[in-house]
């Protein structure tokens, strides 16, 4: 079974800054997909970025980038010039590819980011 | 315009009773989950339904029972409801298959609270 880890159950970081949260997965599977979805207080579950383990080149959204080491089984979320608006619940999750269509969303444990003004 | 809804948001009753969430989804998409959240934040898949097939059944008590009259809508019966059911709810879809080259997107989520 797969098993996603993110170690770092809280964090805070200033208005403004840079801050980097760390995700690792296990998986003996080649072609996956990776997920960082965040859970603001409104508790909507809102996609920030995808991955797809084929592709070497990290996802970036705007503010927001990845460093994806394969190898490593390691997807950590890049928040750029951090804003007030980033304050929330993120989850780093995992899929393996398959054309069955019975392959499940494994998520993290979370990390509850805090952006203080 | 919402793509991904859930009713009711919130729903307070108490232990024995049955109740229903239901989820529509405007997106045309295929697929549709329900996840439940633990109040320790955990995440874990419940259902999902391809064009109302079955295809995910994970170890969810019998008296969880999901039903889709059409690949637009996935609603989830709860009998005989018990304290641990207190959970949020979610609701997701998707175009294609789970583990096809799809991304779920999620429902506002269903706060249920069993007293």
């Amino acid at each position: 079974a797969q098993t996603v880890t993110q170690s770092q159950p809280e964090m805070s970081v200033q208005e403004a800054e840079t801050v980097t949260l760390s995700c690792t997965y296990d998986t003996s599977e080649n072609n996956y997909y990776l997920f960082w979805y965040k859970q603001p207080p409104s508790r909507q579950m809102i996609l920030v970025i995808r991955q797809e383990a084929y592709k070497q080149q990290n996802a970036t959204e705007n503010r927001f980038s990845v460093n994806f080491q394969k190898a490593a089984k390691s997807f950590s979320l890049k928040i750029s010039d951090s804003q007030l608006g980033d304050t929330a619940m993120y989850f780093c999750a995992f899929i393996l590819t398959s054309a069955f269509g019975n392959e499940k969303l494994t998520f993290g444990t979370g990390t509850r980011l805090t952006i203080i003004p | 315009d919402t793509a991904v809804s859930q009713t009711p948001k919130y729903l307070v009753t108490q232990m024995g009773n049955d109740k229903s969430i239901k989820c529509e989804q405007n997106l045309g998409h295929d697929t549709m989950y329900w996840y439940k959240q633990d109040s320790k934040k955990f995440l874990k898949i419940m259902f999902s339904y391809n064009n109302k097939e079955l295809i995910i059944n994970e170890t969810v008590p019998n008296r969880f029972s999901p039903k889709s009259p059409d690949k637009a809508h996935l609603n989830l019966h709860i009998n005989s409801l018990e304290l641990g059911d207190s959970a949020v709810y979610f609701c997701a879809s998707s175009l294609g298959l789970a583990g096809a080259e799809e991304t779920q997107y999620f429902g506002p989520g269903t706060r249920l609270l069993v007293l």
